[in-house]
């Protein structure tokens, strides 16, 4: 089992529509999640950190955790083209900063 | 905000040479920076964790005589592919830790011929 899961791609979602993002871990342990989107070619950016269970929004994006369940997961609301990426869900274990990163999810929103 | 460049953005080289790429973060100071390689189609793999003063710590598998680990300032990381051979041909990208976050560099894009 891989530490750091994400739902395979690449997902496909119209202009104006919800994508949804999935994501799970398997340390307990793991204090910070965080989401990242990639650009073909670029290297990640930061979109949403969440520490604590629940949502938590920013804009158009949702980033929600269930430690019970192990989950994290990022929606986005009124998706654009612009966001057709591929998204990339970290998890930090608290060992000075250093990240375990998903396997990504490919997004691709058609106008 | 946070920024962290890298240098090249892009190398070329034979097979057989060294290849140095640098990493500085450009307003913070970070004790602690992070080397990555992409693969295309590929999640990131983390090499190895540069520590500021001190040895670098290298993920299993990573050749730690083949990627050379300098953090010789707190604003700057070195990563040297020795003897590169077309198989390192890869994406690098450092990151910056500072204030509980990751700040990603833009990148090297390196081909070995």
């Amino acid at each position: 089992q891989k530490e750091v899961e994400q739902n395979s791609g690449p997902l496909s979602v119209p202009e104006g529509a919800i994508a949804s993002l999935n994501c799970t871990y398997s340390d307990r342990g793991s204090q910070s999640f965080f989401w990242y989107r990639q650009y073909s070619g670029k290297s990640p950016e930061l979109i949403m950190s969440i520490y604590s269970n629940g949502d938590k929004e920013d804009g158009r994006f949702t980033a929600q955790l269930n430690k019970a369940s192990q989950y994290v997961s990022l929606l986005i609301r009124d998706s654009q083209p612009s966001d057709s990426a591929t998204y990339l869900c970290a998890v930090n274990r608290g060992q000075g900063g250093k990240l375990i990163f998903g396997q990504g999810t490919e997004l691709s929103v058609k106008p | 905000g946070a920024v962290v460049s890298q240098h090249p953005s892009w190398v070329i080289c034979k097979s057989g040479t060294s290849v140095k790429i640098e990493c500085r973060s450009l307003d913070f100071q970070a004790t602690t920076m992070f080397w990555y390689r992409q693969f295309p189609k590929q999640s990131l793999m983390l090499m190895a964790t540069s520590n500021e003063g001190s040895k670098a710590t290298y993920e299993q598998g990573v050749e730690k005589d083949k990627f050379l680990i300098n953090h010789a300032s707190l604003t700057l990381s070195t990563l040297t592919v020795t003897s590169a051979h077309p198989e390192d041909s890869s994406f690098y990208i450092c990151s910056a830790y500072s204030a509980g976050e990751q700040f990603f560099g833009p990148g090297t894009r390196l081909t070995v011929l």
